[in-house]
């Protein structure tokens, strides 16, 4: 079945640094690609996407670029600031003939930024 | 825009009682999903629905029901509350186009003493 599987957190980053969120996926088919945010005590929300090979979303600065050869959909930030501190969750829809799917997310990977 | 309305935001119960969170969305999905989430285990997929009348188990169905008679409304039903259905609960709506995103509510964050 189809998985998603993320870089284990807590990631803790001083203010300014670079960050990278590992993201790799298993489906079938040629899937979409989602990057959710949940900041404390909310609901989770679209950060970013992308919906064919090669290519990259982005939102608020950070970026991820849809990599069907390595089966992977890495999130980026170059500079992370204080309010960047929440949950990042991947996840994948898959389409199929005759209708489309749940989606599947990862495990999510905890971001803390220190000022 | 309400989006996906979860009511209540916060529960407590006793074991072996019984309850329903209510889950609506004025955005005519035709989908809609119920998660757990849980300190180390992500989200994880309880039942979810494709449309009126069709509702389907995820990962984690045991201890809960759903029906699904409207496409506004998901409710999912305990039956009889246990310690370790203690967790937060999400609801979710997305339509059937396969590369469009899921909207979700605030959750309800559920305590069985």
């Amino acid at each position: 079945g189809d998985s998603v599987t993320q870089m284990e957190g807590p990631v803790t980053l001083s203010e300014e640094a670079f960050l990278t969120i590992n993201c790799t996926y298993t489906a079938t088919g040629y899937p979409s690609l989602f990057w959710y945010v949940q900041y404390p005590g909310e609901g989770l929300q679209l950060l970013l996407k992308a919906t064919k090979a090669d290519d990259k979303g982005s939102n608020k600065g950070f970026e991820a670029t849809y990599r069907k050869e390595t089966t992977s959909f890495h999130l980026e930030k170059g500079s992370v600031q204080v309010s960047d501190s929440a949950v990042y969750f991947c996840a994948l829809r898959r389409g199929a003939s005759g209708g489309s799917y749940i989606p599947t997310f990862g495990r999510g990977t905890s971001l803390i930024v220190h000022p | 825009n309400a989006g996906v309305t979860q009511t209540p935001k916060f529960q407590v119960l006793k074991t072996g009682q019984s309850m329903t969170l209510q889950c609506a969305q004025d955005m005519n999905h035709e989908y809609m999903s119920w998660y757990r989430q849980d300190p180390g285990m992500g989200l994880r997929l309880i039942h979810y629905s494709v449309g009126a009348g069709i509702t389907d188990q995820g990962e984690v169905p045991n201890g809960y029901n759903v029906s699904r008679s409207t496409t506004e409304d998901f409710p999912l039903r305990l039956l009889s509350a246990a310690p370790s259905q203690t967790s937060v609960y999400f609801c979710a709506s997305s339509t059937q186009i396969w590369n469009t995103e899921a909207f979700f509510g605030q959750g309800t964050r559920l305590t069985v003493v």
